[in-house]
């Protein structure tokens, strides 16, 4: 059984470009969660999905920052006119339905701005 | 959200047991006590949790306070691969666990 995959595994863009990260949750997963780690920082929280669902995206910035979780393919964080302070690793992770315990992280995307 | 509280280094020398404290005194009967790691690089790995009873699985031991308000993650033997920062965090049991990590514990190995 694969695990989380994240792709791009880097990803370089400029001021205003858009930045768009994509996240395969497990096999029967139907939970999806996106975290966000800055240089030297812990991992914050950022949404959580479910499929075609937004259920909490409490940590997610007002402006620029979006994700979605269709029927069908991966999970996506898109961040519109990217500034050098989005410069950061993105994780991202998914469980099984019903409650459980753990998440299962992916490699992650570090995405840098120049 | 209940926080814990972690001390921000240890160092343990390889072979030999680790103890990482976390201290979570506001911790309220609903909540469960999970140990993740993340080694450099890479992403989060899930460690154990518990709710109140000691747990023990094939990467660490889980003890808990009678009272619930500490925890001790135990690495029964330390190796150069457990080099990592380890989190201590709180969750409730609810339909989704929304994991809050603080700064950790980062621990060095040495040889």
């Amino acid at each position: 059984n694969a695990g989380v995959m994240q792709n791009p595994r880097h990803l370089v863009r400029r001021r205003g470009q858009e930045a768009r990260l994509r996240c395969s949750p497990m096999k029967g997963h139907s939970h999806v969660y996106w975290y966000r780690q800055l240089p030297e920082e812990g991992l914050k929280f950022m949404v959580y999905l479910q499929k075609e669902n937004i259920i909490d995206e409490s940590g997610m910035p007002k402006e620029r920052f979006s994700a979605e979780f269709p029927k069908e393919g991966p999970s996506i964080l898109r961040i519109q006119q990217v500034v050098r302070g989005d410069s950061a690793a993105y994780f991202c992770a998914s469980s099984p339905p019903g409650g459980v315990y753990e998440q299962y992280f992916g490699p992650g995307t570090r995405l840098t701005v120049t | 959200d209940a926080k814990t509280t972690q001390p921000n280094s240890m160092e343990s020398n390889e072979e030999e047991p680790v103890h990482l404290p976390c201290n979570h005194s506001t911790i309220s009967g609903t909540d469960y006590i999970h140990w993740y790691r993340q080694l450099p690089s890479q992403g989060p790995e899930y460690v154990i949790h518990g709710l109140t009873s000691n747990v023990n699985n094939r990467m660490a031991s889980l003890a808990i306070a009678e009272d619930r308000k500490s925890s001790t993650l135990i690495l029964h033997r330390a190796t150069l691969r457990d080099a990592a920062v380890y989190y201590c965090i709180l969750s409730l049991k609810t339909s989704y666990d929304k994991v809050i990590f603080g700064p950790g514990t980062s621990l060095s190995v040495i040889p």
